[in-house]
């Protein structure tokens, strides 16, 4: 267990619907990322904060997706309109910025839409 | 572009026996470097990294070699056990303003035979 939680950990969904999953880093971490992996592949950056700044995103955010981190503490993922395309798992990670790049992950949510 | 890719997609060893994983990267550019070792249904899990200054890190059982000229990375586990039976990726960091995600191989599979 490194410490980063997310929920739920698995979402079974239906095309068209709404998303939305939660990721709380460990506290005093100032970064957090977010990165998707499809079987038998690597992670695939989506996107990252510093405290509640979004700085940066990956061409793979399409507009359906949007991140949040309103007090620079836990995170939101929502996908709008979910295609099939999206079933993944949905990787958190944080860092303390200024102190080492390695990134500590989450144990994922498994997205499944039918 | 950046791209990180590994050369093989299985390894198996017998257990006791050194692994070698081995991995190329494109980004003349990149200065820092990291594996990760992910179990079935885990997230990622931190093992050592390496910047772009250095030749070899060394860790508990691990040794992460840099080639700068070749671009080419490499992780050294020393005494094989059961419990490293994962797939292992490496990864590097995103360079240009403001980036800072981790853009990930495809992925090594250690498999450990008794």
């Amino acid at each position: 267990d490194t410490g980063v939680s997310q929920d739920p950990r698995h979402k079974i969904t239906k095309r068209g619907q709404n998303v939305t999953f939660r990721c709380d880093p460990i506290s005093e971490h100032n970064r957090l990322y977010w990165y998707r992996q499809t079987l038998g592949q690597g992670p695939e950056f989506l996107t990252y904060f510093q405290n509640e700044a979004q700085l940066e995103k990956s061409r793979l955010l399409s507009d359906r997706f949007s991140a949040e981190r309103p007090k620079g503490s836990f995170s939101t993922l929502e996908i709008q309109r979910t295609e099939q395309g999206d079933s993944a798992m949905y990787l958190c990670a944080s860092r303390m910025g200024q102190v080492s790049y390695e990134q500590y992950f989450g144990p994922g949510t498994r997205l499944t839409v039918t | 572009g950046e791209s990180v890719g590994l050369h093989l997609p299985t390894l198996s060893v017998q257990e006791g026996d050194n692994s070698i994983i081995n991995c190329a990267y494109s980004n003349s550019a990149s200065d820092y470097f990291i594996w990760y070792k992910q179990e079935s249904g885990k997230g990622p899990q931190f093992i050592i990294d390496i910047r772009s200054n250095m030749d070899k890190r060394q860790g508990q059982r691990v040794t992460v070699l840099l080639n700068k000229t070749v671009k080419h990375l490499s992780l050294q586990i020393a005494a094989t056990q059961p419990g490293d039976s994962a797939v292992y990726f490496c990864a590097e960091k995103n360079s240009g303003g403001g980036a800072d995600g981790l853009t990930f191989g495809k992925g090594t599979h250690l498999i450990i035979q008794p």
